[in-house]
């Protein structure tokens, strides 16, 4: 089954600074790409997503990067601010539609003011 | 409804009873999810519902756990003879088709 890495399992940064976190998967033939921002004691929440047949996605501040060969994608998060901080879990989806989504471990991002 | 909702949101139990948890989706949302998520890691796959038909349950950890959607609807998963290493943030989610999934609240489950 699928398998997925993520790292780091802690990231602290300067505000201002940018953030990248970093997802490895097993599967070649999984093909949506979720991450999920889960503040303290709070549901998980979708942030960005990215399909197989896209490199690169962004929306404002957050980016989302795929490389298929390599089987890893990444979070990039620009000019963090103190709200950023949260734990970040990323995911890997096979065939999308109602397949099970096998998530990351996590990263934890602190945001230094 | 507005959101996914999940009932109780806390519930204590002695190990060797039952608990049913309780998840209401985003109403018309075809696909349902049930994970289990321990502190600091992240969400456990454990079953999922396409309407009503049980998909997959490769995640159950065992036969104490099932699940149910009987009107593709309303989901509950069930424990039976709870032993203390079932303790965890029990959530489910729900998506309209394929992709965003919307997580519930949880339910944490505590066994003495």
């Amino acid at each position: 089954g699928e398998n997925v890495e993520q790292h780091p399992s802690t990231l602290s940064v300067q505000e201002g600074d940018s953030a990248v976190i970093k997802c490895t998967y097993s599967d070649s033939a999984s093909n949506y790409f979720p991450w999920y921002k889960q503040e303290l004691g709070k549901r998980p929440q979708l942030i960005i997503d990215i399909r197989s047949n896209v490199g690169e996605k962004k929306d404002q501040r957050i980016a989302v990067t795929l490389n298929k060969t390599a089987k890893h994608f990444s979070l990039h998060i620009t000019e963090t601010q103190p709200e950023d901080s949260a734990v970040y879990f990323c995911a890997a989806v096979l065939d999308n539609y109602g397949q099970n989504f096998v998530f990351g471990p996590g990263t934890r991002l602190s945001v230094l003011p | 409804g507005a959101g996914v909702s999940q009932s109780p949101r806390y519930k204590v139990t002695k190990r060797g009873q039952d608990v049913a948890l309780r998840c209401d989706p985003i109403s018309g949302h075809v696909s349902l999810y049930w994970y289990r998520q321990a502190l600091g890691q992240g969400p456990e796959f454990l079953t999922y519902f396409n309407y009503e038909a049980q998909q997959d349950k490769s995640g159950l950890p065992n036969d104490r756990f099932s699940a149910e959607r009987p009107e593709g609807s309303i989901s509950t998963l069930t424990i039976q003879r709870t032993e203390q290493r079932d303790s965890a943030m029990y959530r489910c989610a729900s998506s309209l088709a394929s992709d965003e999934q919307f997580f519930g609240p949880g339910t944490r489950l505590t066994v003495l």
